[in-house]
């Protein structure tokens, strides 16, 4: 258990639905994100958080809503998704200072839109 | 921002062989490049990774060359074996909160 734990494991959802996704890390790491990966493509970033405070956010449509309540905890919150959103979600967490280290992820939340 | 580029993007050897996986970055303010394996259904875990300040970096049958003149680093898998079989995804960070992946590389290892 790499100690980042991620729920659902697997969601089904209609475009009119509202559903959250939930990372929670027990690694007391300073910075969590939001990846998304699908089929033959890269792992995308969508969001990045500091401390809690959003540093990045890759051009994500509004239709996904990051929530970072405090640097243990990370959600995201969906809302009218598209069928081209289904893919793999992946939560991750790292310990950043001025170097880059590693990134821990969760297992992931398998999200199907139909 | 940075692009990172991976090939092949599938690649099978058979058990006992080397498997060479090669991938390019774009902006050389890049001075950490972590390599991770993803088996099936399971999560991207870190299997090694390389700062700028070095040009390889060797873990057991596994190594990393970085050439930062040409912007390109390199996974390096010896003496093949069933269980290498997974997806492998290079990254590149320039040291801020932003690790950009590679589109994945998936080893088939046949026994």
């Amino acid at each position: 258990e790499t100690g980042v734990t991620q729920t659902p494991r697997h969601l089904v959802m209609g475009m009119t639905n509202k559903k959250s996704l939930k990372c929670e890390q027990h690694l007391g790491h300073n910075a969590m994100y939001w990846y998304k990966q699908s089929a033959k493509k890269p792992l995308e970033l969508m969001f990045v958080y500091n401390f809690k405070e959003q540093t990045e956010n890759n051009s994500v449509p509004s239709r996904f809503s990051p929530e970072c309540p405090n640097s243990s905890h990370l959600f995201l919150h969906l809302h009218t998704l598209q069928p081209e959103d289904s893919a793999l979600y992946l939560c991750a967490s790292s310990q950043e200072s001025n170097a880059a280290t590693e990134a821990f992820f969760g297992q992931g939340t398998r999200l199907t839109v139909v | 921002g940075e692009n990172v580029e991976q090939h092949p993007s599938t690649l099978s050897v058979q058990e006992g062989d080397s498997a060479v996986i090669k991938c390019t970055y774009s902006d050389s303010a890049s001075n950490y490049f972590p390599w991770y394996k993803q088996e099936l259904g399971k999560r991207p875990q870190l299997i090694i990774d390389i700062r700028s300040n070095v040009g390889e970096k060797k873990d057991q049958r596994i190594a990393v060359t970085l050439n930062k003149t040409a912007k390109h680093f390199s996974l390096h898998i010896t003496e093949t074996q069933p269980e290498d079989s997974a997806v492998y995804f290079c990254a590149a960070n320039t040291g801020g909160f932003k690790t950009i992946f590679g589109a994945g590389t998936r080893l088939f290892v046949k026994a």
